[in-house]
């Protein structure tokens, strides 16, 4: 069975650092996505990643994708309030369209 | 474009009601998923279709729950006899084809409350 586990699951932090959010998966897959959630809103995809050493950068957000570990991180750069979220990593199982889901990162950015 | 909506936004009914909530997916997507969100969970898989077909139904709890999609387009979660525990967010989610690398593009949800 495929579990996906994030780590922090709470993040309190100033504007202006730096953090990262981890996400481990159990077994092989394929792609490894990261959502954006505002309360009450939708997800939003952030990134998707496909191949062991993939690195994908938005803004002040950079993901990256380590397979033979298991593990995607996503970097968090001079934090901005803007950023206030909870992060999901879903990772999809090898040749099925299902996605196995984190329990997400609720992340607070204080001015 | 618009994205995927879904209705109603919120819905409150009694233990044993039935009720339906729909999904109106991305013009063009042939995949569509349903998902339900606990509060402080990530999103569990219900059901996915491609086209007019549930092509899997593994999520789905038990046989209160069940979905149709007859054209192609527009989806429906039907859930039987509901129960306390059936409370949760349910969001649709729908992509280009299904399967693969292709992003999931999530609805607002439907937020369900059994009391």
């Amino acid at each position: 069975e495929l579990k996906v586990e994030q780590n922090p699951l709470f993040l309190s932090m100033q504007e202006g650092k730096n953090y990262t959010i981890y996400c481990n998966y159990s077994t092989t897959s394929d792609r490894l996505y990261w959502y954006r959630q505002d309360p009450g809103k939708s997800l939003e995809s952030l990134f998707v990643l496909l191949s062991n050493g993939a690195v994908k950068q938005e803004g002040r957000l950079m993901a990256s994708l380590d397979t033979k570990a298991r593990l995607s991180t996503l970097h968090i750069t001079a934090a901005v309030h803007d950023l206030s979220a909870t992060y999901f990593c879903a990772v999809g199982l090898d040749s099925n369209y299902q996605l196995i889901w984190g329990a997400g990162t609720k992340l607070i950015i204080k001015p | 474009g618009a994205g995927v909506s879904q209705t109603p936004s919120n819905k409150v009914t009694e233990k044993g009601k039935y009720v339906e909530l729909r999904c109106d997916p991305i013009s063009g997507h042939t995949a569509l998923y349903w998902y339900r969100q606990s509060l402080g969970q990530g999103p569990e898989f219900l059901i996915y279709f491609q086209g007019t077909g549930a092509a899997d139904d593994s999520g789905l709890p038990n046989d209160r729950f069940f979905a149709v999609r007859p054209e192609g387009s527009v989806s429906t979660l039907k859930i039987q006899r509901t129960e306390r525990g059936d409370s949760a967010v349910y969001l649709c989610a729908s992509s280009l084809f299904g399967g693969g690398p292709e992003t999931q593009y999530f609805g607002p949800g439907t937020r369900l409350l059994v009391l």
